[in-house]
C-alpha cells in the first residue's frame, strides 16, 4: 500500500531555469496539498486541488507558480524563472474524500528538495 | 487567519522520562487537531489526531488533550525513547481546509 510518492527527491536548478515537482497521491486519495517548508520552519500552504480543480491557492505566490492535479497522473507544481529564494523543500500531501465538513487525515509525502544555484 | 504557536521549541529529556508539547491558536472554528512527527529528511508524519467533540485521545506512549475553551492541545509522550527524538507539529484547521503549521518543537531524548 504505497504512499505519497514525490520525484524527484532532489532538483537542482540554475536562475532562470523551470521547476517541476511531481506529487502522486495515496491510492483511493483524491485531495492534494502542497506546502513549502524552509530550513527551521514548520511547513506554509500552497495550493489545494481536487481533481481537474483548484481548490485554494491562497497561498501560491501569484506569479512563476502553478499546480494542476490531471484527471490522470500526478499532480504537478511548477515554478518558472526560478530564484534563489525558492530554494526549499516542497511537500505533497493528500487526503480522502470525505463527507462535507468532516476532516479527512493528511498525509504526506517526503518532499522534494530544491536548490536554486 | 489562524495563528498557532508551539512551546517549547526545544526539548530536551533522559530516555524514560515523559515529554509534553503545548500548542494554542487563535481560530475557534478550529475543529480538527493532528500531531506530525518530523524526522531528518523525511516528510511530516501523522502520529495522532483529535477532533473537537472529544477531550482527550491515547494510542499506547502517545495522547493529545484538547481544552477548546482556552484554545490550546498539548502532545504528551510517555516512557521516551531515542527515536522519538524528531521535530514534532502541530496543525489545527477546519473542515476542509489547509494545515496551518507551528513553527515545531524539536525533541531530543538522551540514552
Amino acid at each position: 500500500n504505497a504512499g505519497v510518492m514525490q520525484n524527484p527527491r532532489h532538483l537542482v536548478r540554475r536562475r532562470g531555469q523551470e521547476a517541476r515537482l511531481r506529487c502522486s497521491p495515496m491510492k483511493g486519495h483524491s485531495h492534494v496539498y502542497w506546502y513549502r517548508q524552509l530550513p527551521e520552519e514548520g511547513l506554509k500552504f500552497m495550493v489545494y486541488l481536487q481533481k481537474e480543480n483548484i481548490i485554494d491557492e491562497s497561498g501560491m505566490p501569484k506569479e512563476r507558480f502553478s499546480a494542476e492535479f490531471p484527471k490522470e497522473g500526478p499532480s504537478i507544481l511548477r515554478i518558472q524563472q526560478v530564484v534563489r529564494g525558492d530554494s526549499a523543500a516542497y511537500f505533497c500531501a493528500s487526503s480522502p474524500e470525505g463527507l462535507v465538513n468532516s476532516n479527512q487525515p493528511q498525509h504526506f509525502g517526503d518532499g522534494t528538495r530544491l536548490s536554486i544555484l | 487567519g489562524e495563528n498557532v504557536e508551539q512551546h517549547p521549541s526545544t526539548l530536551s529529556v533522559q530516555e524514560g522520562d515523559s515529554a509534553v508539547i503545548k500548542c494554542t491558536y487563535s481560530d475557534s472554528a478550529s475543529n480538527y487537531f493532528p500531531w506530525y512527527k518530523q524526522e531528518l529528511g523525511k516528510g511530516p508524519q501523522l502520529i495522532i489526531d483529535i477532533r473537537s467533540n472529544v477531550g482527550e485521545k491515547k494510542d499506547q506512549r502517545i495522547a493529545v488533550t484538547l481544552n477548546k475553551t482556552a484554545k490550546h492541545f498539548s502532545l504528551h509522550i510517555t516512557e521516551t525513547q531515542p527515536e522519538d527524538s524528531a521535530v514534532y507539529f502541530c496543525a489545527p484547521n477546519q473542515a476542509g481546509t489547509a494545515l496551518i503549521f507551528g513553527k515545531g518543537t524539536t525533541l531530543s531524548v538522551s540514552s
